[in-house]
């Protein structure tokens, strides 16, 4: 039972553009959303959250959108750069901390 | 300064063995847990301590045992090591439980053989 999804496994995009990672949830308890960055043999890295009670949250070059009602996030990087190829994973979170991870999605910028 | 640190990075055991992973955090947070990378990429939760209690426990095998000696460490140690074992585990912390984001650390890739 996957409570986020993250249904594209893999996204190229040129530098310079925008670009969009897609994210759903099934569980309406869920009350906050993160997402992370990940290189090859590292941890993942924190980059932007928000929480259920906003609809967006920018943060230089990335900007997190929710949209409740379809249970929906996605995460927008304007610009894209070709050090923002990695692999980016949606979280979402109950109040106990637990966190659920979508399946990750390899983004690659080409120069 | 490393924010989350794990040791060792990689650990290459045999089956039957029991190993340990140590994990510090000097970020001052109260909260800490670990978290299993499988095969297919995903990753999940075992464990949560919150000012050394035990918060959340996954359905993770009792041969996983967590142990928290102060708010810093988070350890885990697991008996009777199996080939279904091997992934990369990786530790993290946060301020809090929720509303709060997790910072990861590098990760411990285990291998079972």
């Amino acid at each position: 039972d996957q409570q986020v999804k993250q249904n594209s496994p893999s996204l190229s995009v040129q530098e310079g553009r925008i670009s969009i990672l897609n994210c759903d949830y099934t569980n309406s308890m869920f009350d906050y959303f993160l997402w992370y960055k990940k290189y090859p043999a590292e941890g993942p890295t924190f980059l932007i959250s928000i929480s259920s009670i906003k609809d967006k949250n920018e943060d230089g070059r990335f900007t997190v959108f929710l949209n409740k009602s379809a249970k929906h996030l996605s995460l927008h990087i304007v610009p894209s750069q070709p050090g923002d190829s990695a692999v980016y994973f949606c979280a979402a979170s109950l109040n106990t901390g637990k966190l659920i991870f979508g399946q990750g999605t390899t983004l690659q910028v080409k120069p | 300064d490393t924010a989350v640190s794990q040791t060792p990075k990689y650990l290459v055991t045999q089956m039957g063995n029991d190993k340990s992973i140590k994990c510090e955090q000097n970020l001052g947070h109260d909260t800490m847990y670990w978290y299993k990378q499988d095969s297919k990429k995903f990753l999940k939760i075992m464990f949560s301590y919150n000012n050394k209690e035990l918060i959340i426990n996954e359905t993770v095998p009792n041969r996983f045992s967590p142990k928290s000696p102060d708010k810093a460490h988070l350890n885990l140690h697991i008996n009777s090591l199996e080939l279904g074992d091997s992934a990369v585990y990786f530790c993290a912390s946060s301020q809090g439980t929720g509303g709060y984001e997790q910072y990861f650390g590098p990760g411990t890739r285990l291998t079972v053989t």
